[in-house]
């Protein structure tokens, strides 16, 4: 079973909209990773968060990771076309180990 | 540093045929993964070692898949026979991890090698 749930699976915005995407997890969250990854590329790091209601920036990207440690969301401000691309979050898991979600397809419209 | 290494960056073979997949991680790194990326099913991961040694390998699909690292700065993903349903990109990642210690569990992604098996 899917152990982190990401929505939704694909969005398209124009570019200036904001937007929000959400990762649930089944089991308490002890670490969470944020990834970008451009087509035909790796998965860049963008943001990990820890404690519960934690939140962090980074340009126009801010991640949040809830009170009770079960759901993350990823904000971007006035989106531009340089967002587009695959988000994905991973769960910390044993040692080393990241269980990711299954990715939120991102299209800006300029 | 220059960053996880992969290669090739793109892979044609035919059906049958042995692929070996190959990957540097970054000096220092203690873990290394292996993932396989496709449209229906995400991103993997299909095993993963510490200090060189395999922890993990019950993501790898079938006894056609092995992976070996002989050292710290080199591992090998092998694909024998190769066959269609194998096309895929192919990530290998790095990380610092220490232990329980999820804050150190950032990865380091290489580019990729994108199998194509005809």
């Amino acid at each position: 079973s899917q152990e982190l749930e990401q929505s939704p699976q694909s969005l398209i915005v124009q570019e200036g909209k904001n937007l929000t995407i959400n990762c649930t997890s089944s089991k308490t969250l002890y670490g969470l990773y944020w990834y970008k990854q451009k087509y035909g590329e790796g998965l860049i790091f963008l943001m990990m968060l820890q404690k519960g209601g934690e939140e962090k920036s980074h340009e126009k990207i801010t991640a949040k990771l809830d009170e009770k440690k079960q759901q993350s969301s990823l904000h971007i401000t006035a989106s531009q076309p340089s967002h587009a691309g695959i988000y994905l979050c991973g769960a910390a898991r044993l040692y080393g180990k990241l269980t990711f979600g299954q990715g939120t397809i991102l299209t800006v419209h300029p | 540093d220059a960053g996880v290494i992969q290669s090739p960056r793109h892979e044609v073979t035919e059906m049958g045929q042995e692929v070996t997949l190959r990957c540097k991680p970054i000096s220092g790194h203690d873990y290394l993964f292996w993932y396989r990326q496709t449209m229906m099913r995400g991103l993997e991961l299909l095993i993963y070692f510490n200090n060189n040694v395999p922890i993990d390998d019950s993501g790898m699909p079938e006894d056609r898949f092995s992976a070996k690292m002989p050292n710290a700065s080199f591992s090998t993903l092998k694909i024998q026979p190769s066959e269609p349903r194998d096309s895929a990109v192919y990530f290998c990642a790095s990380s610092p991890a220490k232990g329980a210690t999820p804050s150190s569990y950032e990865q380091y992604f290489g580019p990729g090698t994108r199998l194509t098996v005809t």
